[in-house]
């Protein structure tokens, strides 16, 4: 069965320094999704980044970037020069590559940015 | 201004009535999504929508109702058999999957269902 997991429940950063958020996943398709996304205490979920498994390239967005390993089924957040607004939950998804593309989400990871 | 409305943001019943959450989008997509968020929890998929009059069960569809009338919309119902019906309720929606290879769901601001 597919399974996102994500091991840490809180991290703290400093402003302005870089964080790294972890994400594992287990599946058998050779084609599938990773995406994270951000949910701020208001409760939407905002897309951040997507890397696909046939992805070559580690993904970046701005100041966000995606550590991709495949082997190691790992997908991990980097976020550069942290900001107070990045304070929020963060959630890595999967979608398989089958037709339905359902998204299975991780339990996510409480981010806080001290000043 | 393109997006994906849920109403109301904040819903309170009484234990034993069903409940009917709205889900509104104009971003023309034709995959809609309901998800289940419980505290400190990942989202859970409740029902799935690619294409209007047809829908289908989640991880965790058991007390819970579609319809999918229009493309805009996809309302869930949270019947009375729903046994911990309090949560957050996220809709979300996305172009048909398999159309390209990034289709990221676009979320609605959510709904919080509390029932006592």
């Amino acid at each position: 069965a597919q399974k996102i997991t994500q091991t840490q429940p809180g991290m703290f950063v400093q402003e302005k320094e870089a964080v790294t958020l972890d994400c594992t996943y287990d599946t058998s398709d050779q084609s599938y999704g990773l995406f994270w996304y951000k949910q701020p205490s208001s409760g939407e979920m905002i897309f951040l980044i997507y890397q696909g498994s046939y992805d070559e390239q580690n993904a970046t967005e701005g100041r966000y970037s995606l550590n991709f390993q495949k082997a190691r089924k790992s997908a991990n957040l980097v976020i550069s020069a942290s900001q107070l607004g990045d304070s929020a939950m963060y959630f890595c998804a999967m979608r398989d590559g089958g037709s339905q593309g359902n998204l299975i989400f991780g339990k996510g990871t409480k981010l806080s940015v001290k000043p | 201004d393109g997006g994906i409305t849920q109403s109301p943001k904040y819903l309170f019943r009484k234990e034993g009535q069903n409940v009917t959450l709205s889900c509104e989008q104009n971003l023309n997509h034709d995959a809609m999504y309901w998800y289940r968020q419980d505290p400190g929890q990942g989202l859970r998929l409740i029902y799935y929508s690619q294409i209007v009059n047809d829908f289908q069960k989640g991880d965790i569809a058991e007390g819970y109702s579609v319809s999918r009338e229009k493309k805009e919309s996809f309302p869930l119902t949270v019947t009375s058999a729903q046994k911990n019906p309090t949560a957050f309720y996220l809709c979300a929606s996305s172009i048909l999957p398999g159309t390209s290879g990034k289709y990221e769901q676009y979320f609605g601001p959510g709904t919080r269902l509390t029932v006592t």
